[in-house]
């Protein structure tokens, strides 16, 4: 069964401090996703991960695969108020052709001036 | 393209009420999903169609129901609805094996 972990589950941070946010997963995968939710909001699409090393990077969020270890990190350099949010990793069940996704907990950022 | 739309947004059922809550993506996806999140757990997919006349089960399929009878459509029912299944429910789409997948707002659903 897959399962995905993130961790930490909450974060609070400063702005202009860097961080990093994991997320485990316990079976071979196709791809890793992350997302954003603002409270009360919808999932926005920030990175889709697609092979061993990836690294993506969109402003002062970057997101890395290591599927030997099965491992992505979401890293955030320089964080701002604008990132707060609770971000999701979501991994799609390896051999699936249906882009089903196991989604994390999901980790609560809150930056603080 | 309004991409993933949902109706309603919000609905308040009494137990035992039925009721459909209806997805509808303009992307031309052979993929839907309907997906469900709880406090502290994330998404959880309860049913998936990978196109038009077909339906499958995910990881919470129990006490729902679901069609595809049109590509751009996907209809989850409850037909006995219990708190339990208080949640919001999101529905999303994708292209097969595209690598990217779009989810609607969201319907609030509160059983009493």
């Amino acid at each position: 069964e897959l399962k995905v972990e993130q961790n930490p589950l909450f974060l609070s941070m400063q702005e202009g401090k860097n961080y990093t946010i994991y997320c485990n997963y316990s079976t071979t995968s196709d791809r890793l996703y992350w997302y954003r939710q603002d409270p009360g909001k919808s999932l926005e699409s920030l990175f889709v991960l697609l092979s061993n090393g990836a690294v993506k990077q969109e402003g002062r969020l970057m997101a890395s695969l290591d599927t030997k270890a099965r491992l992505s990190t979401l890293h955030i350099t320089a964080a701002v108020h604008d990132l707060s949010a609770t971000y999701f990793c979501a991994v799609e069940r390896y051999g699936g052709a249906t882009n089903k996704l196991i989604f994390g907990t999901g980790t609560l950022l809150a930056v603080q001036p | 393209n309004a991409g993933v739309t949902q109706t309603p947004k919000f609905r308040v059922l009494k137990t035992g009420q039925s009721m459909t809550l209806l997805c509808a993506q303009d992307m031309n996806h052979e993929y839907m999903y309907w997906y469900r999140q709880d406090p502290g757990m994330g998404l959880r997919l309860i049913h998936y169609s990978v196109g038009e006349g077909t339906t499958a089960k995910g990881e919470v399929p129990d006490g729902y129901n679901v069609s595809r009878l049109k590509k751009q459509n996907f209809l989850l029912g409850l037909e006995s609805a219990a708190p339990s299944q208080t949640s919001v429910y999101f529905c999303a789409s994708s292209y097969p094996i595209a690598g990217e997948v779009f989810f609607g707002p969201g319907t609030r659903l509160t059983v009493l």
